[in-house]
C-alpha cells in the first residue's frame, strides 16, 4: 500500500535561517507531488507541484524553492525564513492530476 | 486566484441535523472532489464526482453536480458530533495527468452534541 511520510511535525525557526522540509512517498512510482501551505483557518494554497523527476512548477512568487531528487521524494527549501511563512506546509500526492490526493500529516512552521 | 470556493465559511447545527454545503467553481472540470480535514491533520478524501454524473452517495454523505451552474454540493445527514472538521472541495487545473489540484477556501463545521 502507499504511504506518505512529511517530516517534522512542528518546527520553530527564528527569522533568516534556511528550512528544509522533506516528503517522501512509498508504494508507488512517478507520483504528482504537491507541497500546499494553509494559514489559520484558511484554504491550501498550492505553492509548488511536479509531476517527475527535476520537473518543479512554482505558483506563487516567494523565497521558497522545491526540489525533487528522485521519483518519490520532494523538498521544500528556503534559504532565509521571513515572518511572513509561518503557517501550516502539507505535502500530497496523485497518480495523476485529477486522482484522488494522499496527504502527509503536515508541519507546523512558526518562524519566530 | 482559487478555483474553488465554498459556502459557508462556517457552519453550526445540532447533531442529528444535516449540514449542506456548497462549491463553485470556475473553468470546466474532469472531476470534482470533497476532502475533509480535522484541525491541524492533513486532509483526507471522501469522495469524487466525474463530470458526467450528478449525484453521487457514500454512507452519509451525498454529493451533487451542476456543471451547468458550476457549482457542486456536499450534503451529510444525520450528522455526528464526529463529524466537526473543514470540508474543502477541490478541482483540477489543467490536463487530467500533468494538471494541479487546486483546493477551495473550505467550511467549517461544528457539529454540538
Amino acid at each position: 500500500s502507499q504511504t506518505i511520510h512529511q517530516w517534522p511535525a512542528t518546527l520553530v525557526q527564528p527569522v533568516g535561517s534556511p528550512l528544509s522540509l522533506e516528503c517522501t512517498v512509498e508504494g508507488t512510482s512517478n507520483p504528482n507531488l504537491y507541497w500546499y501551505r494553509q494559514a489559520a483557518g484558511r484554504g491550501l494554497q498550492l505553492l509548488f507541484y511536479s509531476v517527475g523527476i527535476g520537473q518543479i512548477s512554482s505558483e506563487v512568487p516567494q523565497n521558497l524553492s522545491a526540489s525533487r531528487p528522485q521519483d518519490r521524494q520532494f523538498i521544500l527549501s528556503s534559504k532565509k525564513l521571513l515572518l511572513s511563512d509561518s503557517g501550516f506546509y502539507l505535502c500530497a500526492w496523485t497518480f495523476t492530476g485529477d486522482t484522488e490526493a494522499f496527504f502527509g500529516q503536515g508541519t507546523r512552521l512558526t518562524v519566530v | 486566484s482559487q478555483q474553488g470556493e465554498e459556502d459557508p465559511q462556517a457552519l453550526s447545527i445540532q447533531e442529528g441535523e444535516n449540514a449542506t454545503m456548497n462549491c463553485s467553481y470556475k473553468t470546466s472540470i474532469n472531476n470534482l472532489q470533497w476532502y475533509r480535514q480535522n484541525s491541524g491533520r492533513g486532509l483526507v478524501h471522501l469522495i469524487l464526482i466525474r463530470s458526467n454524473e450528478r449525484e453521487k452517495h457514500s454512507g452519509r454523505l451525498r454529493v451533487t453536480l451542476d456543471t451547468s451552474k458550476k457549482s457542486s454540493s456536499l450534503l451529510i445527514t444525520a450528522s455526528r458530533a464526529a463529524d466537526t472538521a473543514s470540508y474543502f472541495c477541490a478541482t483540477t487545473l489543467g490536463s487530467s495527468n500533468t494538471g494541479k489540484l487546486i483546493f477551495g477556501q473550505g467550511t467549517t463545521l461544528q457539529v454540538k452534541p
